[in-house]
């Protein structure tokens, strides 16, 4: 398996812009999870699927933040309008069943001037 | 509520020992992580242990967990310069919650 795949791997864009971030997840995991990383607020869980449905997105900073899961293999995180307080890393991660710890893709680095 | 914290800086020369050390608050967790991130990638699980055990080794890997004062730990033996990375704790809980909780890092220096 290729693993988590996510891109793109890096995005410039100016501030009011839509941002797209794509997640594929390993074939078979059921869980995927989106999480920010930066330097002041470490990793920050935004939202996190179940069987393709949304359980808990109670970290996803306000509704300038969106995210679907319309099937298995595929997931997005849209921010729209981007503000450059959304510099960040975007992880990726999926896993199967409990307790055997995630996948991580290997990020989205986002940049907003 | 949920806080797992880390030391920020650990340098050690190669060839030492490393102990990296964690610190949980939920007495509710049911396992325990530790992840590996090297400079510009993603987050490798490198071992967890689950919260009944409190020992549990993997080649060079040695995680020791005290339940009681919440307090878990990664050894490294014979630290090399690819060890050299940020490495982060993580709890779940026994809530339903299914998402992991982070520590802020570790960031491990191997100096030759």
């Amino acid at each position: 398996d290729a693993g988590v795949i996510q891109s793109p791997r890096h995005e410039v864009t100016e501030m009011g812009q839509e941002v797209t971030l794509r997640c594929k997840p390993i074939s078979g995991h059921d869980y995927l999870f989106w999480y920010r990383q930066t330097m002041m607020r470490g990793l920050e869980l935004l939202i996190y699927f179940n069987n393709n449905v949304p359980i808990d997105d109670s970290g996803m900073p306000e509704d300038r933040f969106s995210a679907k899961m319309p099937n298995a293999s595929f997931s997005t995180l849209k921010i729209q309008p981007s503000e450059p307080r959304d510099s960040a890393v975007y992880f990726c991660a999926s896993s199967q069943g409990q307790n055997y710890g995630y996948t991580f893709g290997s990020g989205t680095r986002l940049t907003v001037v | 509520g949920e806080d797992v914290e880390q030391s920020l800086f650990l340098s050690v020369r190669e060839g030492d020992s490393s102990v990296i050390n964690c610190t949980y608050t939920d007495s509710s967790s049911t396992y325990l992580y530790w992840y590996k991130q090297e400079p510009g990638a993603g987050l490798q699980l490198l071992t967890y242990i689950f919260s009944n055990m409190d020992m549990k080794q993997d080649q060079r890997l040695t995680v020791l967990l005290n339940k009681k004062d919440k307090h878990l730990s990664l050894r490294i033996a014979d630290t090399q310069t690819g060890d050299s990375a940020i490495y982060f704790c993580a709890e779940s809980l026994d809530t339903g919650r299914r998402a992991l909780t982070f520590g802020s890092g570790t960031r491990l220096q191997v100096q030759p």
